[in-house]
């Protein structure tokens, strides 16, 4: 069955680490791999889309890898602050489907302490 | 900015009832879609609409249909509420260009009791 994980539903660190958040599939080909932010009572907002021949992306503190041989994507925030606390989720597209038709998994909460 | 807005942030219907939710966005796009959250399940697909009078399903449209009369307005109808379609419901869309971020409303946190 088709699947995405994102490793854990919850991710605390300190204020100045690296937070790397993992998002796995399963039984997808995806075209391409966004990751979304949400906070509590709100809409996801897009962060980064990665496509399926790129290994990396960058915007700011954030940096998107995409490894399609491990079928696997890290979210990596450095330079962690407590405003970067919400729950991240990652999505994708599979090649040959509607476009814009997103599978997302269950989201990732991090929290940056202080 | 693009801006995806819709009719309710709460709202508390009966069993039984006819819901309509209701998101207009305003940049001219040609694909919408509603979603339901669940803490557990994630975001998942109900319907989706790439033009105007089209539809189709989505992982999960058992209990619901949509509307597009026109092309910034997509509604999402509950044909008879029932307890177990209590959730958070969000609406994105999507233009045709090169960009392929979706773009979230803020979302009908709906209770059927």
């Amino acid at each position: 069955s088709q699947k995405i994980e994102q490793n854990s539903e919850a991710l605390n660190i300190q204020e100045g680490k690296t937070a790397t958040l993992t998002c796995n599939y399963t039984n997808y080909s995806p075209a391409y791999l966004q990751w979304y932010r949400q906070d509590p009572g709100r809409g996801p907002v897009f962060l980064l889309l990665i496509r399926e021949n790129e290994k990396e992306k960058r915007k700011e503190r954030l940096k998107v890898t995409f490894d399609t041989t491990l079928k696997q994507s890290l979210f990596h925030i450095t330079a962690s602050q407590p405003a970067d606390s919400a729950t991240y989720l990652c999505a994708l597209e599979s090649r040959g489907s509607t476009l814009g038709r997103l599978y997302f998994g269950r989201g990732t909460q991090l929290t940056v302490w202080p | 900015d693009v801006k995806v807005t819709q009719s309710s942030r709460y709202l508390v219907k009966r069993t039984g009832e006819k819901v309509f939710l209701e998101c207009v966005q305003d940049m001219d796009h040609e694909n919408m879609f509603w979603y339901r959250q669940d803490p557990g399940l994630g975001l998942r697909l109900i319907y989706f609409s790439y033009d105007v009078k089209m539809k189709e399903k989505g992982d999960i449209p058992e209990g619901y249909s949509v509307s597009r009369e026109k092309k910034e307005r997509f509604s999402l109808i509950l044909e008879s509420a029932s307890t177990n379609q209590t959730s958070m419901y969000l609406c994105a869309s999507l233009g045709q260009g090169s960009s392929y971020e979706q773009y979230f409303g803020p979302g009908t946190r709906l209770t059927v009791t």
